[in-house]
C-alpha cells in the first residue's frame, strides 16, 4: 500500500547538536510538506517542496532546513539554532498537477515526536 | 490566507449525531472546503471537502451553508473512535496548495 513513513518515531536532541527526521513517500505525490505541532495547537508549516530541488519556507522555517533531492523523499534537519525544537513533527504530501494542484487531500505521516535531552 | 473558525471543543454521546460548525466568511470563490481529523499521536486523516454542493461519504457529510461562509460537518452516529480533533481548512483551486491548520475542535464522545 502507498503511503508516507517518517522515522524515527521517537528522537531524543541533545543541546547543541542537529538532527535529521526522514518522510519518504510513495505515493509519486509532487509536492510534499513539513508541519510542527506544539502541545494541544494546531499545526504551523515549516518549509515546503512542490518539485524536486526546491522548496520554500513556510511560517517558522527559522532554525530548520530541508532537502528535495528526489521526488519520494524531504528530510527536515532541525540544527542546533532552533531554540526550542521539543514538538511532534509531521511529513505530508499531496498530489500536484501542471499550474493548478489536483483537489485531492493532503496524505499525513504518522510523525515524530522530537524531544531535546 | 482565508482563516476558519471553530470552536475549542464540544461533546457528543455515544450513537448520537455530531453537528461540528466553521465559520470562514472570508472564503474566495476558488477555496474549497476540507475537513480531517487528528487522533492521539497520529498524523491528521482527510474526512471530506466540498465546494458549494452539500457532499457525502462512508465517514462523514459536510453542508455548505448557501452564501459559503460557514460549513458542519456531521457525523451521523458518533462512536467512541471519532474522539478527535477535527481540522477545517480551505484550499484554493489556483494558489499553491499550502494548508494552513488552526487549533481545530476537540470532540469528545461520551459511552
Amino acid at each position: 500500500d502507498g503511503g508516507i513513513t517518517q522515522s524515527p518515531k521517537y528522537l531524543f536532541r541533545k543541546e547543541g547538536q542537529n538532527v535529521t527526521l526522514s518522510c519518504e513517500q510513495n505515493l509519486n505525490h509532487d509536492a510534499m510538506y513539513w508541519y510542527r505541532q506544539d502541545p494541544g495547537q494546531g499545526l504551523r508549516l515549516i518549509y515546503y517542496s512542490q518539485i524536486v530541488n526546491d522548496f520554500q519556507k513556510g511560517d517558522i522555517a527559522e532554525g530548520y532546513s530541508v532537502s528535495r533531492e528526489k521526488k519520494e523523499s524531504f528530510p527536515l534537519t532541525v540544527t542546533s539554532a532552533q531554540k526550542n525544537p521539543t514538538a511532534f513533527y509531521l511529513c505530508a504530501s499531496s498530489l500536484q498537477s501542471g499550474g493548478a494542484p489536483k483537489l485531492g487531500g493532503y496524505t499525513f505521516g504518522s510523525g515524530t515526536r522530537l524531544t531535546v535531552v | 490566507d482565508a482563516k476558519t473558525t471553530q470552536p475549542n471543543s464540544m461533546e457528543s454521546n455515544e450513537e448520537e449525531p455530531v453537528h461540528l460548525p466553521c465559520n470562514h466568511s472570508t472564503i474566495s470563490g476558488t477555496d474549497y472546503i476540507h475537513w480531517y481529523r487528528q487522533l492521539p499521536s497520529q498524523g491528521p486523516e482527510y474526512v471530506i471537502h466540498g465546494l458549494t454542493s452539500n457532499v457525502n461519504n462512508r465517514m462523514a457529510s459536510l453542508a455548505i451553508a448557501e452564501d459559503r461562509k460557514s460549513s458542519t460537518l456531521i457525523l451521523h452516529r458518533a462512536t467512541l473512535r471519532d474522539a478527535a480533533v477535527y481540522y477545517c481548512i480551505l484550499r484554493d483551486l489556483y494558489n499553491f496548495n499550502k494548508f494552513y491548520f488552526g487549533s481545530g475542535t476537540k470532540l469528545n464522545v461520551k459511552p
